[in-house]
C-alpha cells in the first residue's frame, strides 16, 4: 500500500517542511492533497513519471518530487500557521487516468506554531 | 468551476437504519463520480464510482446513482452496521483536469447498536 513519514510533524512559522510518501509498487502518479481540519482534501499538485502534470490553488512554496523507487517528496518553504493540515499522499497506475483509482496513504498530521 | 457539496453532518443512526447522504455537483466538463469513506486514523478508501450518466455504483451493500439531470450522487446503505461509522466524502474528476480530484467536506457517521 501507500505510506507516509512521518505520522506527525510540529514546525514553527518560517521553517520548512519535507513529507515523505511512498507509492504502491508499481505505480507512475503521485498526488497531494491539503486536509485541514472538518474539510475534504484539496488538491495541491500531482507527478507522472518524475513531472508536475498539474497544480491546484498552491504558492510556489509548495513543491514536489518524485523518485524512480516510487517515493516521493513534498516540500513546504516559509511555512505559515495555516498550513496546519493532514498531508495526504495518493498514487495510481496509468498517468492518471480518469479512472484509475487513487489510492490514498494515511497521512502526516502538520501542525505549525 | 467544478466543486462538490454534502449534506452536513455528522450524522446518527441506529443499527439497521436507512442511511441516505446527499451530494450534488457542478463541473466544467463530463464528471465521473466518486464516495471515499475514511476511518479513525486511515487513509481515504475507494467505496464506489460511476463514470457516466445513470450508471450505478455499488460497494458493501452501499449504492450511487449518477443523475446527469439533478447533477447529484447522492449515498444510500439499506442497513447500516456499526462498522460501517466513519467521515464520507464525494468527489469527481473531469477529464480536462488530468486526475485531480474535487472533494466535498465530508459527513461523520456514527451508528450506535
Amino acid at each position: 500500500g501507500v505510506t507516509q513519514s512521518p505520522t506527525h510533524l510540529i514546525k514553527t512559522r518560517g521553517q520548512q517542511v519535507t513529507l515523505r510518501c511512498s507509492s504502491q509498487s508499481g505505480h507512475n502518479t503521485v498526488s497531494w492533497y491539503q486536509q485541514a481540519l472538518g474539510q475534504g482534501p484539496q488538491f495541491i499538485f500531482q507527478y507522472y513519471r518524475k513531472e508536475e502534470n498539474g497544480r491546484g490553488n498552491f504558492p510556489p512554496r509548495f513543491s514536489g518530487l518524485q523518485f524512480p523507487n516510487d517515493s516521493s517528496e513534498l516540500n513546504v518553504n516559509a511555512l505559515e500557521l495555516d498550513d496546519s493540515a493532514l498531508y495526504l499522499c495518493a498514487s495510481s497506475l496509468g498517468g492518471g487516468g480518469l479512472y484509475n483509482e487513487q489510492f490514498f496513504g494515511p497521512g502526516t498530521r502538520l501542525t505549525v506554531l | 468551476g467544478n466543486s462538490v457539496t454534502q449534506m452536513e453532518g455528522p450524522v446518527t443512526l441506529s443499527e439497521e437504519a436507512f442511511l441516505t447522504i446527499n451530494c450534488t455537483y457542478t463541473a466544467t466538463g463530463y464528471p465521473s463520480l466518486f464516495w471515499y469513506v475514511q476511518y479513525p486514523g486511515e487513509g481515504l478508501q475507494l467505496l464506489l464510482k460511476a463514470t457516466k450518466a445513470d450508471d450505478k455504483g455499488s460497494n458493501k451493500g452501499f449504492e450511487a446513482t449518477y443523475r446527469k439531470e439533478t447533477t447529484s450522487f447522492h449515498l444510500e446503505k439499506g442497513s447500516v452496521q456499526v462498522s460501517d461509522s466513519a467521515v464520507y466524502f464525494c468527489a469527481l474528476s473531469v477529464s480536462n483536469t488530468g486526475n485531480q480530484f474535487y472533494f466535498g467536506t465530508g459527513t461523520s457517521l456514527t451508528v450506535i447498536p
